[in-house]
């Protein structure tokens, strides 16, 4: 079963606008990752945050991790037609002892020039 | 480029017959874990190899098994296909350990008819 649980499952927004995707999950873990995915090909790493952090950035990303409310956010400043693809939260979970990731259904992004 | 390779990028496979996909991980990274990607739908947790073992396995059943070589490349092996099993198959791979970033590749689009 997937943990994460991502919000909203579509957004459609102008070229310009801000793009916030927020990511649910279930379990403790070790660390969050957001990754993009182009239509039918392979994740792009985004970003990683660990448990012990609240807010990262990365050029026009930022992503924010609540670890009491069990959820993070993803921030797209002043988007492009190129930022549409569909992203993805998943968590690296304490257990296990290995690098699994569960991954969420993922929300679907489109900008429109 | 994240520096992970996957081949062949398609094909196509008869229900019953057995297939064998094939990762080669970045550079210095010596952990390759598997994906299977339905349409719509966020990745899951197949298996992780870590030193040549299987070190972690999720909800798929013995017909997915895997291999990994002394260069840490590896292969996916799926016997008795079936209809189920047409997917996206990602390959990743990183460091040992949890907590780390993992990089995937484009993925072997898998239809099996």
């Amino acid at each position: 079963s997937q943990q994460g649980e991502e919000d909203p499952q579509a957004l459609s927004i102008q070229e310009g606008e801000n793009a916030t995707m927020n990511c649910s999950y279930k379990t403790s873990i070790n660390n969050l990752q957001w990754y993009r995915q182009n239509s039918g090909r392979g994740l792009v790493h985004l970003i990683l945050i660990r448990s012990n952090e609240r807010e990262k950035h990365s050029g026009r990303l930022r992503v924010t991790l609540d670890t009491s409310k069990k959820s993070s956010s993803l921030l797209i400043t002043a988007s492009r037609a190129a930022d549409t693809a569909s992203y993805f939260c998943a968590t690296a979970p304490f257990s296990g002892g290995y690098n699994k990731l569960i991954f969420g259904a993922g929300t679907r992004l489109a900008v429109h020039p | 480029e994240t520096g992970v390779t996957q081949s062949p990028t398609h094909l196509i496979k008869t229900r019953g017959q057995q297939v064998t996909l094939r990762c080669s991980s970045q550079s210095g990274h010596n952990t390759v874990s598997w994906y299977q990607q339905a349409l719509g739908q966020g990745p899951q947790f197949i298996f992780q190899y870590y030193r040549e073992e299987e070190n972690g396995r999720g909800n798929f059943p013995p017909r997915f098994s895997g291999l990994q070589f002394p260069n840490y490349s590896s292969e996916l092996n799926v016997n008795a296909l079936e209809l189920d099993d047409s997917a996206l198959y990602l390959c990743a791979s990183s460091t040992g350990g949890s907590g780390n970033t993992i990089y995937f590749g484009e993925g072997s689009w898998l239809t099996v008819v």
